[in-house]
């Protein structure tokens, strides 16, 4: 069955870096588009960055652009997210989502890993 | 950015209820919007795309309806298991967009 386990969450101090990884199975992974999404605590649903199947398209959300980096290995059917200069609004569960259709909707979703930033 | 709005942001229900969700967006969307149900602790779920297709698997009391600004999630007849937060998001254009989401509780 399709499996997303994201993985590399916990708590860091303002400033610091984490790397989220996501890894997939029960699906072909080198054929979805794939998304990190974020939740924060008792709040709603907030895209952070896309990356085209091939890994050449790459989005980000403006309120983590130059902060976070997404990339993808096909070959480990894996997803993930470096996280630098993290702030305390960076506090969130992070899923990472995957879509069959470009920038369409997210037909699979990992359980989340928590990211908590906080000194 | 396309800013989307939910009502109501809560809704007490009894099972057995029909209960209706409206999401409405900032511009016109053709018919490019999913619904997703989130319960506590727990990843969303995809209920429907395009408006009115129901995911395989999602029950049929589900469904959909809308197109341009103003959409509809419908649950004819709702269960025990359908408590949960539910969130309609765009992919008309880039960024997605997600609503404020509509937390069905019990009445």
């Amino acid at each position: 069955q399709v499996q997303l386990v994201e993985s590399g969450g916990g708590l860091v101090k303002p400033g610091g870096s984490l790397r989220l990884s996501c890894a997939a199975s029960g699906f072909t992974f080198s054929d979805y588009y794939m998304s990190w999404i974020r939740q924060a605590p008792g709040k709603g649903l907030e895209w952070v960055s896309y990356i085209s199947s091939s890994g050449s398209t790459i989005y980000y959300a403006d309120s983590v652009k130059g902060r976070f980096t997404i990339s993808r290995d096909n070959a480990k059917n894996s997803l993930y997210l470096q996280m630098n200069s993290l702030r305390a609004e960076d506090t969130a569960v992070y899923y990472c989502a995957a879509g069959r259709m470009k920038g369409a909707y997210f037909d699979y979703w990992g359980q989340g890993t928590l990211v908590t930033v906080s000194s | 950015v396309i800013w989307m709005t939910q009502s109501p942001s809560l809704l007490s229900a009894s099972t057995g209820d029909r209960v209706t969700i409206s999401c409405r967006m900032s511009q016109g969307i053709s018919s490019y919007l999913a619904w997703y149900q989130q319960k506590p602790g727990k990843a969303p779920e995809l209920l429907i795309y395009a408006a009115s297709t129901l995911q395989s698997g999602v029950p049929s009391r589900f469904s959909g309806s809308g197109s341009g600004t103003d959409f509809t999630l419908t649950i004819s007849c709702l269960q025990s298991e359908d408590f949960a937060t539910y969130y309609c998001q765009q992919y008309y254009s880039f960024p997605p967009t997600f609503g404020p989401g509509t937390k069905v509780d019990i009445k």
